[in-house]
Parts: C-alpha cells; sequence; structure tokens
C-alpha cells in the first residue's frame, strides 16, 4: 500500500539554527499539505500546496517558514530560523484531489526539538 | 464557542463495554465531519466519515445533529487495542481542517 514517508524521523536543533523537514508524498498525490502538533496540543493545519504554489496557509506559517517542492518527489518545510516554540511533531500529508479532507494521507511525522 | 471542542477524557472503560464521545463544533455551515484515530506520538489515521445523518461500520457508529452541532463516536464491545485519542475534524472554508484536540480512551481488561 503506497504510503507517504517523512525524514528524519527525529530532528534536534539550536534555537536560530534553520531546519529543513522532508515528505516524499504518495506519488500519484497533487495536493500536499503540513500540520504540526505541539505536544498535548490539537492538530494545526499550516500550509496546502498544489501545483507548485501554496493553496493556503494559516496565520501560524508565518514568513519563517516555507515549503518548496525541489524535484518531482520531494515536499519540504523550511524553518528559517527556529524559536523554541516550534518544537512540535510535523505531519506531512498528500491528497489525489482537494475536494475532500478525508481522502489526505498523513505521514508518520518528524518530531522537532529546538534547544 | 471553540471552533471545535471535545471532552478530553480520559476515558477508562472496561473490556465489551460501550463508549460515547460527543465533539462540538461552531461552524454551521459545515457539510462533512471525520473522525481519526491517533495513536500515542504516531500520526493520524482516518475512522470514519460523516456526510448526512450518520455513518457506520462495524463496532463504529458515528451521528450527527446539526441543529445542536454536533457529532457523536459510539464504540462497542471495546477492544483493548480501541485505546487511543480520538480526534474531530471539521473542516472549514477553503478545506483547512480543524481540529479537536481529542478524546483519550484507556480500554483495561
Amino acid at each position: 500500500e503506497p504510503e507517504v514517508t517523512q525524514t528524519p524521523s527525529h530532528q534536534v536543533t539550536q534555537m536560530g539554527q534553520e531546519v529543513i523537514l522532508r515528505c516524499v508524498p504518495i506519488s500519484n498525490h497533487l495536493y500536499f499539505y503540513w500540520y504540526r502538533q505541539i505536544l498535548g496540543q490539537k492538530v494545526e493545519f499550516l500550509v496546502s500546496f498544489y501545483n507548485n504554489e501554496i493553496s493556503e496557509k494559516s496565520e501560524i506559517f508565518d514568513d519563517q517558514f516555507s515549503v518548496e517542492r525541489p524535484d518531482g518527489s520531494n515536499f519540504t518545510l523550511k524553518i528559517r530560523s527556529t524559536k523554541l516554540e516550534d518544537s512540535a511533531m510535523y505531519f506531512c500529508a498528500s491528497s489525489e484531489q482537494v475536494s475532500t479532507f478525508n481522502e489526505q494521507f498523513f505521514g508518520p511525522g518528524t518530531r522537532l526539538t529546538v534547544l | 464557542r471553540k471552533e471545535v471542542e471535545q471532552d478530553p477524557g480520559p476515558f477508562n472503560v472496561p473490556e465489551g463495554a460501550t463508549v460515547a464521545f460527543n465533539c462540538t463544533y461552531s461552524n454551521s455551515a459545515s457539510q462533512s465531519f471525520f473522525w481519526y484515530r491517533q495513536d500515542c506520538r504516531k500520526e493520524p489515521k482516518l475512522l470514519m466519515s460523516v456526510y448526512s445523518s450518520g455513518n457506520e461500520d462495524g463496532r463504529f457508529t458515528a451521528q450527527l445533529n446539526r441543529a445542536s452541532q454536533y457529532i457523536s463516536l459510539l464504540i462497542r464491545d471495546s477492544k483493548l487495542s480501541d485505546s487511543a485519542t480520538y480526534l474531530c475534524v471539521v473542516p472549514g472554508g477553503s478545506y483547512i481542517p480543524t481540529f479537536g484536540r481529542g478524546t483519550s480512551l484507556i480500554v483495561h481488561p
């Protein structure tokens, strides 16, 4: 069964450093998403991406964040200058269509720890 | 009212019990609703979708009450493996989903 993969599974970084979280969506999917979940909190939408551009973004997704599809398989989330409060689980998801939320498949997540 | 609200629990039930969770939402225009299951430190996984009055899948039943703006999830004959956090998800405008904080279920022998 096809699945979304994410690397690394755990990233530890110092405050102020840049991090890049990587995702490989399901191969025939066209829509890509990033979510985050701070420990003990709810899952929060960050951004959706289609046709090489951002479709929607939340208030959390400020200038410190960027997304990119650098090649035909990877989808990345970059945090330019990490803050302590960026520590969270980051989930990538992909879907074939954008019309129904339940068709999004989530990756296993990257745990980001900012020290 | 918060956009999507759930009782955090935990609900602690014995195997074989029936347990129900509620989720209230504020966006009266929402047309579809979802229950996800999340195991500790894992990704959310779709459990059920609710588009009209309800949906049933084996031991799981989801019901929608539009007038009161809540959805419920009923689990019959609970198994140890049902222990998880159950997330209510309500897509808003532009398909941006709003997640509830989840209800924790612990099923014990």
